[in-house]
């Protein structure tokens, strides 16, 4: 079993739709939560951290948590065709080895 | 958030040399530093955990005499593809962690690498 999952898509959305990108995650005791975008060729972009459960938003992310489901999710919404990239859910179980990332899942917004 | 430089950004080499990339924090210092490998369309792969002044810590099923690292600052890592071949031609990212065990990792812009 990964210990990060993701859907690998592509996940396609019309532009000014909501994307919605999930991920789950093996290890119960998973401490912190984050989004990094990548563009194709680009290294990965950090968007969103989570550390707790709920909701957080910044601007048009909104990243979401449940512990008890082990599941992390983002909501892109108002889609633009700029968010077309590979997202990348990492989960950090504590301690400087322990960032896993899922493997992505490829969002393209159709203009 | 905090920033990662590496350098070079593209290496095009001959088989059976070495190339040197370099990745700096540039305003924190990493005490740990890690090491990626990105081929096309596939996700990233843990290399190696890179700790100032002490060895690093290699990922199973990659070679420690053939990806040499060094960590002998506090800002500065550097990663070395030694008698380099094709099948070593990947994109090569580094990244730090500036707040903690459990802080978010930032990542160097990339190198390139292509052994002809």
């Amino acid at each position: 079993q990964k210990e990060v999952e993701q859907n690998s898509g592509p996940l396609s959305v019309p532009e000014g739709a909501i994307a919605s990108l999930n991920c789950t995650y093996s290890d119960r005791v998973s401490q912190s939560f984050f989004w990094y975008r990548q563009y194709s060729g680009k290294s990965p972009e950090l968007i969103m951290s989570i550390y707790s459960n709920g909701d957080k938003e910044d601007g048009r992310f909104t990243a979401q948590l449940n512990k008890a489901s082990q599941y992390v999710s983002l909501l892109i919404r108002d889609s633009q065709p700029s968010d077309s990239a590979t997202y990348l859910c990492a989960v950090n179980s504590g301690g400087y080895q322990k960032v896993t990332f899922g493997t992505g899942t490829k969002l393209q917004v159709i203009p | 958030g905090a920033v990662v430089s590496q350098h070079p950004s593209r290496v095009i080499c001959k088989s059976g040399t070495s190339v040197k990339i370099e990745c700096r924090s540039l305003d924190f210092q990493a005490t740990t530093m890690f090491w990626y490998r990105q081929f096309p369309k596939q996700s990233l792969m843990l290399m190696a955990t890179s700790n100032e002044g002490s060895k690093a810590t290699y990922e199973q099923g990659v070679e420690k005499d053939k990806f040499l690292i060094n960590h002998a600052s506090l800002t500065l890592s550097t990663l070395t593809v030694t008698s380099a071949h094709p099948e070593d031609s990947s994109f090569y990212i580094c990244s730090a962690n500036s707040q903690g065990a459990t802080g978010e990792l930032f990542f160097g812009e990339g190198s390139r690498l292509t052994v002809l």
